[in-house]
């Protein structure tokens, strides 16, 4: 059973950065497609980026290029996800979900628990 | 960027009753058509994926159907445990895009 476990919530203060962790068990991590979704306060889904490590080429979403990167470490089984030059509007609750195959565009099988970060001053 | 739109935005039913959600894409994503299920403080659940198959241990009484740019979820006896928001989302063309969901409550 594929289990993505995140780090924990986040405060960040505006224009900081933030590091979110993923870390995949009970699959072969390499032969999956790794994508990050955010929820804001009371909102709905939105897609961000997603990479397929044995590729190692991310593929962000407009609304994010050039603030986000997305790395994995198949060491470790682990994905993160960095935002850079953070804003109030970031406020949300960032998901890591993993589905297993290459294939891409893609669904997400697989969800984490969620991380919460909170920008603010 | 293919919108999806998801109706109706909230649904008031009881258990029991046959529940049917629908989402309409802007252009057609073939059959590449997802739906989740989120309940409060979780992570939403795959349900479905291609249009029709279910995901692993996903009940019979959910079922999806639809092709190109019409596309239905349904719930055919509603249980308490079914009451929560559904999305759609679709997968064939970047970038990756949500409908806004449906609420079904009580």
């Amino acid at each position: 059973q594929i289990q993505l476990v995140q780090s924990g919530a986040e405060v960040k203060r505006p224009g900081s950065s933030v590091s979110v962790s993923c870390k995949a068990s009970g699959g072969t991590f390499s032969k999956t497609v790794i994508t990050w979704v955010r929820q804001a306060p009371g909102q709905g889904l939105e897609w961000m980026g997603g990479i397929v490590p044995i590729f190692g080429t991310p593929n962000y979403a407009q609304n994010f290029q050039g603030r986000i990167t997305i790395t994995t470490d198949e060491s470790t089984n682990t994905a993160y996800m960095e935002l850079s030059s953070l804003r109030s509007d970031d406020t949300a609750v960032y998901y890591c979900t993993m589905v297993r195959g290459v294939i891409t565009p893609n669904f997400f099988e697989h969800w984490g628990q969620g991380t919460l970060v909170t920008v603010s001053s | 960027e293919i919108v999806l739109t998801q109706s109706p935005a909230t649904l008031s039913v009881s258990p029991g009753e046959r529940v049917t959600l629908s989402c309409m894409a802007s252009q057609t994503v073939d059959s590449f058509l997802a739906w989740y299920q989120q309940k409060p403080g979780q992570a939403p659940r795959l349900l479905i994926y291609d249009t029709s198959k279910r995901a692993t241990g996903i009940p019979a009484r959910f079922s999806g159907r639809g092709s190109g740019t019409d596309f239905t979820l349904t719930i055919s006896s509603l249980e308490p445990e079914d009451f929560a928001v559904y999305y759609c989302q679709q997968y064939t063309n970047w970038p990756l895009t949500f409908g806004g969901g449906t609420n079904v409550e009580i």
